[in-house]
């Protein structure tokens, strides 16, 4: 079975600090990942996928950047966070046209 | 442009009651459209999906409707139950990767 961790589970962290969160997806071999944010109370909106290693497409940068270093994993990042950066950043997987979510991470910004 | 509605923004039953939420797109191009419940803190779960080819699919107590020619679909839910309450949001795309999720309809089931 197919398992997809994310980490941190939660972050606090001051305007202008970089970030890095990151997922791992176990149990399939070259899957397409995502990132997705969402504002609390919000919708999900779509940042980055990769269909393979060392490929990122952007959908909407948020001024954020996203890399695959392996097949697996799944990396977001920012050197400068800003307040709109706070919220549920969701990794996920898909097989077949279904996604399948991570836990997420939560993300606040002070 | 808001490409994806869906109704009511809220909701609440009574404990065997049963539910309807609906979803409305603009682009003619999707054909698969799936539903996810989201519980809060948690990541969205699938929860059903169905193919532009099919009008309904049912899975226990959920069954979706679609209805191409209005570019609607619906989410039934019978005998409600108080784990049902979530936020429900749908996601039609062109199973090609690129999502467009919803604004959701948050579900309270009241015991």
């Amino acid at each position: 079975a197919q398992t997809i961790h994310q980490w941190p589970v939660a972050e606090i962290k001051a305007v202008g600090s970089p970030l890095s969160l990151g997922c791992t997806i176990k149990g399939k071999s070259s899957p397409n990942l995502y990132w997705y944010w969402q504002a609390t109370g919000g919708t999900l909106q779509q940042l980055f996928y990769s269909i393979t290693v060392g490929q990122v497409e952007s959908v909407v940068q948020l001024n954020l950047s996203a890399s695959r270093p392996k097949d697996d994993q799944f990396i977001l990042s920012t050197e400068k966070l800003l307040l709109s950066h706070s919220g549920f950043y969701l990794c996920a997987w898909s097989g077949t046209g279904e996604q399948y979510f991570g836990p997420g991470t939560r993300l606040t910004v002070l | 442009q808001q490409q994806v509605r869906q109704s009511p923004q809220s909701l609440t039953v009574w404990e065997g009651g049963t539910t309807v939420l609906t979803c409305s797109y603009e682009d003619s191009t999707f054909n698969y459209f799936p539903w996810y419940q989201q519980f809060p803190g948690e990541g969205p779960a699938l929860l059903i999906s169905i193919l532009s080819v099919s009008d309904k699919k049912e899975d226990g107590r959920f069954t979706t409707f679609f209805n191409k020619r209005e570019k609607k679909l619906s989410l039934h839910i019978i005998d409600s139950q108080p784990g049902d309450s979530a936020t429900y949001f749908c996601a039609p795309n062109t199973n090609t990767g690129k999502l467009t999720f919803g604004d959701g309809t948050v579900l309270t089931v009241k015991p």
